[in-house]
């Protein structure tokens, strides 16, 4: 089916451990974001895409890596997880700017401990 | 940076009655979006408005776009449990910004029967 899909859907890590996040999308959106939503915050810009190979930092990039090798996939890789890093993460695309929507997946709960 | 200012942010009504949510910036935006999240999901758009004033009807539910377009307001008329869920406002910006959202921080509305 068409859409949006993150995994894994729920993850417990340790701090100082290299997580990824994978987000895989089937409308080859050009636009692919990573978010993360915590309590009094709603959703903030950790990372974009514009198109393959091309990313950009948002709001809050610091700890996360990107890359966006294929346009379907843009995996968000936490170097060295800290306990700050505790949230949900959402992946988003869309067609381009101009008051396109956001299509999101379903998220990932991650859990540093 | 851009910001935008999302209130109330926690809302419980009762059933039949008629609430409004504000979301307020110094910043421009190119256009205003609003999302429905519920729990364990991703959000979803509801709508999005473009020009300033413009007003959107989605049955019981009315956006506006500030004339200046700096800000916007959801109306929900006789509120249903049905419409229980977590409320996001974001706005696209220009320039540089063109294609990024910037989200409000939610409003929780609970609906009782």
């Amino acid at each position: 089916d068409a859409g949006i899909t993150q995994s894994p859907r729920y993850k417990i890590t340790e701090t100082g451990r290299q997580v990824t996040l994978m987000c895989h999308q089937t409308w080859s959106h050009s636009y692919m974001f990573w978010y993360r939503q915590d309590l009094g915050h709603g959703l903030r810009l950790i990372y974009y895409s514009a198109a393959a190979d091309i990313t950009d930092k948002g709001e809050v990039p610091d700890g996360y890596v990107v890359s966006r090798s294929k346009t379907e996939n843009f995996p968000l890789t936490l170097e060295s997880a800290t306990r700050s890093q505790t949230s949900v993460y959402f992946c988003a695309s869309s067609e381009g700017r101009g008051g396109q929507p956001q299509h999101f997946g379903d998220g990932t709960r991650l859990s540093i401990l | 940076t851009q910001l935008l200012e999302q209130s109330p942010q926690f809302l419980s009504i009762q059933e039949g009655e008629n609430l409004t949510v504000y979301c307020n910036s110094s910043s421009v935006f190119s256009s205003l979006q609003w999302y429905r999240q519920e729990p364990g999901e991703g959000p979803v758009l509801l709508v999005t408005v473009v020009t300033g004033g413009e007003v959107k009807k989605l049955k019981r539910l009315t956006f506006q776009f500030g004339d200046a377009r700096k800000d916007s307001s959801l109306h929900i008329t006789a509120a249903q449990p049905g419409d229980t869920g977590l409320y996001l406002c974001a706005g696209e910006g220009g320039g540089t910004s063109y294609g990024k959202l910037t989200f409000g921080q939610g409003t929780i509305l609970t609906v009782h029967p």
